[in-house]
């Protein structure tokens, strides 16, 4: 089955509502990394959380390895959020580090 | 420089033709990998070079090749393309140590017709 599961798999809102996406997994990990990328652009690494929450301006990152999900909060979003966010399980398997990537949510922000 | 450079940006192949992409990175990771995105789809890990080693991932060990001629480059290469290789390929780059965090290139859009 598939490792990583992202929530929801799209999300509509109005300027200034804040947002929250998830992702649960399935397996152990090293650490929860989350990516964003504008149409055509490159992935971008936004949060590495192994654990605990992280801040970053308007974003926070929440790893819960115990009940294995990781959620990224947007606070006051804005139209410029808009965009695809991915979150990818890092595990160390076989010597090596990998990424199990999620499907991702396609947020849009509505001026 | 943090960036993750890919060329080309987009490419078009014939079904059976060989396909060469290329990436690089200045930032001495000892790590680059490729994975390989179809719309709808999580990106997947194809194979990644650590330092001079190779691993590729099982279930795409025979459709894959690639080089790492200096630190600095790694190339993917798909011997006789076929309509599934369709996709965008992503290149990634990352130093060891505790901080693993992955550099992604902007990515080439490949199109076999």
């Amino acid at each position: 089955g598939q490792q990583v599961q992202q929530s929801p798999a799209s999300l509509v809102l109005q300027e200034g509502e804040n947002a929250e996406l998830q992702c649960n997994f399935s397996t152990s990990l090293n650490s929860m990394q989350w990516f964003y990328q504008r149409p055509g652009g490159s992935l971008v690494s936004l949060f590495y959380n192994p654990s605990g929450t992280k801040h970053s301006g308007r974003l926070t990152s929440t790893t819960v390895i115990k009940e294995r999900r990781s959620s990224l909060h947007i606070s006051s979003s804005q139209t410029t959020d808009s965009g695809t966010y991915l979150c990818a399980l890092e595990q160390d398997t076989e010597g090596a580090d990998r990424l199990t990537f999620g499907k991702g949510t396609q947020l849009i922000i509505q001026p | 420089d943090t960036t993750v450079k890919q060329n080309p940006r987009y490419k078009l192949a014939r079904v059976g033709k060989p396909v060469n992409l290329i990436c690089s990175q200045t930032m001495n990771h000892d790590t680059m990998y490729w994975y390989q995105k179809k719309p709808n789809q999580a990106p997947k890990l194809l194979l990644f070079y650590y330092d001079k080693i190779l691993n590729r991932e099982a279930d795409t060990f025979e459709k894959f090749q690639s080089s790492r001629p200096n630190n600095s480059f790694c190339s993917l290469y798909i011997g006789s393309a076929g309509l599934e290789y369709s996709a965008m390929y992503l290149c990634a780059s990352s130093r060891e140590g505790a901080l693993k965090r992955q550099y992604f290139g902007p990515g080439t859009r490949l199109t076999v017709l």
